[in-house]
């Protein structure tokens, strides 16, 4: 079956620790997100990547650092840097467009808590 | 600054019910506006979408109304289950946005049996 994976589900990391959280696709999609999800903020953009090999920063990228080096992969790595990093993080992709509007697939989603 | 602004965060309807979930938003040049609904512990999935062109859109128990001039937009679910207990967000996109797609904050549906 076609999917997004991310792992881990949950991830507990001390204070000053980076971690990287892992997003694999098999649809073939060209597009790649990362979104943060907060109680009552809804979904904010951290990162896209439209091609292999490029992204761009969404509306929250501080403290926040992707890489796209194969189609099908786009982890997120949650630095030191990022002040507040206890949230739901949520990986989709969807077919790369440049009109209209597509649908997203999201990820199952990754839980990160900070001790 | 929230483009999209959804209302309540929280309902709760009894089974049967209906259920009606409110987005506004800012942006005229938004042209596509679905809708995601998420359970616990899982990732958004659309539900339903659709274009200002027409005012309304029914598939099965849901429901969106349009209304381009006040530039809001609604979900209704008809006859509620408990099993349509979730977290729903509305969103709002434009052409050529590259499938950017800007959130409202999320409504949290509860259905009594």
């Amino acid at each position: 079956d076609g999917g997004i994976t991310q792992s881990p589900k949950y991830l507990f990391r001390k204070e000053g620790q980076n971690v990287t959280l892992s997003c694999e696709q098999n649809l073939n999609h060209d597009a790649m997100y990362w979104y943060r999800q907060d109680p009552g903020q809804g979904l904010r953009l951290i990162y896209y990547s439209q091609i292999v090999n490029d992204f761009q920063k969404g509306d929250i990228a501080e403290g926040y650092s992707v890489s796209r080096e194969k189609k099908e992969s786009f982890p997120l790595t949650v630095t030191s840097a990022q002040k507040n990093p206890t949230a739901f993080y949520l990986c989709a992709s969807s077919i790369r467009q440049f009109s209209g509007a597509n649908v997203l697939t999201f990820g199952a989603g990754s839980r990160l808590t900070v001790l | 600054q929230q483009q999209v602004k959804q209302s309540p965060q929280s309902l709760i309807v009894q089974k049967g019910g209906i259920s009606i979930i409110n987005c506004a938003y800012e942006n005229t040049a938004f042209d596509y506006f679905p809708w995601y609904q998420q359970f616990p512990g899982k990732g958004p999935a659309l539900l339903i979408a659709i274009r200002p062109d027409v005012s309304e859109k029914k598939e099965g128990r849901f429901t969106i109304s349009f209304n381009k001039s006040a530039k809001q937009f609604s979900l209704h679910i008809m006859d509620s289950q408990p099993g349509d207990s979730a977290t729903y967000f509305c969103a709002a996109t434009f052409n050529n946005a590259g499938n950017m797609l800007t959130f409202g904050g999320g409504t949290r549906l509860m259905v009594k049996p």
